[in-house]
């Protein structure tokens, strides 16, 4: 499975858009690239996975590059409650490797 | 609850005592993992199962550490002899598909178990 690079942290307004990125670098052809978000003292919560094409629903919307190299995850209008850490994670298994993440805190 | 649920929530154990994790994943779900999370980490995985077979045990991190699920649905995890460093959030995770397969796979966590040693 690829590795991915995330900042650790990043600060957004609350009501704004929040742009968490990602590299892939490494990703392979078949590799699926996910978003899971981690609320203090809850499990995991999937947000949205893609291939290759754009995705949108009702959290967030992934932007994937054409190359597939990077990704956009974007929350359209960050609430508090969005402050969480948010994995990026790239797997043609199915077997989620979790890194570290990127700590985003919305502040109103 | 429509959720995948584990028991118990908290759970403090002596070392040297065994404690035993539940796991009730989404009914119908073929696939079942287990995770670790230490404090501060990302969660870690331990182990796979798709039905009752366990297909990946590669993240077990000893021979205290012991998974089954004998019937495909229900999920224990087993750890003996506990020590202070298995002290962490014991996550369980389902998924209605077996992972590699086309279209990828949601895969749905439980709230996790907190376990101290002590």
């Amino acid at each position: 499975d690829a590795k991915t690079t995330q900042p650790p942290s990043m600060d957004c307004a609350e009501g704004r858009a929040a742009n968490l990125p990602c590299n892939h670098s490494t990703i392979s052809g078949n590799e699926y690239v996910y978003w899971y978000r981690q609320i203090h003292s809850q499990g995991p919560q999937y947000i949205i996975h893609g291939l290759k094409n754009n995705e949108t629903n009702e959290m967030a919307s992934l932007i994937i590059t054409e190359d597939r190299k990077s990704s956009t995850l974007i929350l359209p209008h960050a609430t508090l409650r969005d402050t969480a850490v948010y994995y990026c994670i790239s797997t043609n298994t199915g077997k989620l490797i979790f890194g570290q993440g990127t700590t985003l805190q919305v502040k109103p | 609850g429509a959720g995948v649920s584990q028991s118990p929530r908290y759970k403090v154990a002596k070392r040297g005592q065994d404690v035993a994790l539940r796991c009730d994943p989404i009914s119908g779900h073929v696939s079942l993992f287990w995770y670790q999370q230490a404090l501060g980490q990302g969660p870690e995985f331990l182990t796979y199962f798709q039905n009752e077979a366990q297909l990946d045990k590669s993240g077990l991190p000893s021979d205290r550490f012991f998974a089954e699920r004998p019937e495909g649905s229900v999920s224990t995890l087993k750890i003996q002899r506990t020590q202070k460093e298995d002290s962490a959030v014991y996550l369980c995770a389902s998924s209605s598909i077996p992972p590699g397969q086309s279209s990828g796979n949601t895969i749905y966590f439980g709230e996790g178990s907190w376990l101290t040693v002590v």
